[in-house]
């Protein structure tokens, strides 16, 4: 079975610190892999998504970047954070060309 | 029109009580539904696709109505358990991505 990791389950990072978070899946193979962030109060918001090594799209301008250096790792980083970069951060996966999404237990991050 | 909307709730319920949540999405050329379910401080986790007939798996029911661009679901006899928030899905962007709706909460008391 497939299961999906993501650490650290919490950061508390100063305003203008660098960030990183990382994301891996077990079990599959060229999985579509997608990083979300739930603000408080809001609805979850997508970031970035990936079909395959190297390849990421953006859905929203941001101080934040993704990386996806092997098939079943994906990164979100940032060299400064920002007090509006806090947020519940949540990875996902599918199977290529098959919609349900699967969420890891996502990282809750706080920018003071 | 946002993309997909909810009602936020709190549905305040009893236990064994029938609540129904209601979904509403813009996008015509949608193909694939679902809902979740996310429970306080947690991931959303896959609850149920929702097919054009209608599907039922136990005491959860979803429904589809294309033309009207709805989406249903009904949970039979609550339980304590069932408390959670119910989020409304939509396929509506490139490369298969989801559309969030911000979700129905769901407290069901004994």
């Amino acid at each position: 079975s497939q299961t999906i990791h993501q650490w650290p389950a919490t950061l508390v990072q100063p305003v203008g610190s660098p960030l990183s978070l990382e994301c891996t899946v077990e079990g599959t193979s060229n999985p579509n892999l997608y990083w979300y962030r739930q603000a408080a109060g809001r609805g979850l918001q997508l970031l970035f998504y990936s079909v395959g090594i190297g390849q990421i799209s953006s859905e929203v301008p941001q101080n934040l970047s993704a990386s996806r250096p092997q098939d079943r790792q994906f990164i979100l980083s940032s060299k400064k954070l920002l007090l509006s970069d806090s947020g519940f951060y949540l990875c996902a996966w599918s199977h290529s060309g098959n919609y349900e999404q699967y969420f890891g237990p996502g990282t809750r991050l706080t920018v003071t | 029109r946002k993309e997909v909307e909810q009602d936020p709730g709190p549905f305040n319920v009893p236990e064994g009580a029938t609540v129904a949540f209601n979904c509403t999405y813009s996008n015509s050329a949608s193909q694939s539904f679902f809902w979740y379910r996310q429970d306080c401080r947690k991931e959303p986790k896959l609850l149920m696709s929702v097919y054009s007939s209608g599907n039922e798996d136990g005491r959860f029911t979803a429904q589809l109505n294309r033309a009207s661009q709805y989406i249903s679901l009904l949970i039979r006899d609550s339980k304590l358990s069932d408390s959670a928030t119910y989020l409304c899905v939509v396929n509506g962007g490139s490369q298969g991505n989801l559309i969030f709706g911000k979700g129905t909460k769901l407290s069901v008391k004994p």
